[in-house]
């Protein structure tokens, strides 16, 4: 069936420092695909999102590139906040039906 | 506008018992999801609900879980008997129908069986 595999957590960085957190997928078909980020004692957040092959979803500083070829959705950042400290979820989805979640990544940075 | 609203936050049972979780989701929403996230993992859906009409509730457990959306709107998941290992996150989600691949999540309910 359909799934998501993340990068094991935690990640830990210094504020500034460059994040990549590594999503790869297994579907049938072409799938939409979605960063959710969830900070402590909350919800899930869609971060950012991409529809198609080579779709770059961005929100925040972050960003990820839909790779068909590598079936990757890696999430990146430039320069790491202390507020960025949260549970990051890869997952994709199908038009109507439920999304497909990893296990999620815990990023902790410190200032 | 307003987001997936869950109740109650936080809820402690005793194994064996019964427990009900209610959402709310955004107005016009017809989609309606319910996820259970254990701890250290990825949330996985019980059921999603189009208006009121069970779409998918092939991983929800049966014998103890049930849920319902009577009117197409809010939604109620229901455990009964609760066991140790339902100690989890219930989260409600919905979508609407023009981004339905697009879920919003509520703040779930933290349930502990103890």
């Amino acid at each position: 069936g359909d799934s998501v595999t993340q990068m094991e957590g935690p990640v830990t960085l210094s504020e500034e420092a460059f994040l990549t957190i590594n999503c790869t997928y297994t579907a049938t078909g072409y799938p939409s695909l979605f960063w959710y980020v969830q900070y402590p004692g909350e919800g899930l957040q869609l971060l950012l999102k991409a529809t198609k092959a080579d779709d770059k979803g961005s929100n925040k500083g972050f960003e990820a590139t839909y790779r068909k070829e590598t079936t990757s959705f890696h999430l990146e950042k430039g320069s790491v906040q202390v507020s960025d400290s949260a549970v990051y979820f890869c997952a994709l989805g199908f038009s109507g039906t439920a999304l497909i979640f990893g296990k999620g990544t815990t990023l902790s940075v410190s200032s | 506008e307003a987001g997936v609203a869950q109740s109650p936050r936080y809820k402690i049972i005793e194994k064996r018992q019964s427990v009900a979780f209610w959402c709310n989701p955004i107005s016009g929403h017809a989609t309606l999801y319910w996820y259970q996230q254990i701890l250290g993992q990825g949330p996985k859906l019980l059921i999603q609900f189009q208006n009121n009409g069970v779409v998918d509730d092939s991983q929800l457990p049966k014998d103890r879980f049930s849920a319902e959306r009577l009117k197409g709107v809010d939604s109620t998941l229901k455990i009964q008997p609760a066991k140790l290992e339902d100690s989890a996150v219930y989260l409600c989600a919905s979508s609407s129908p023009a981004r339905s691949t697009e879920a919003f999540f509520g703040q779930g309910t933290r349930l502990t069986v103890v």
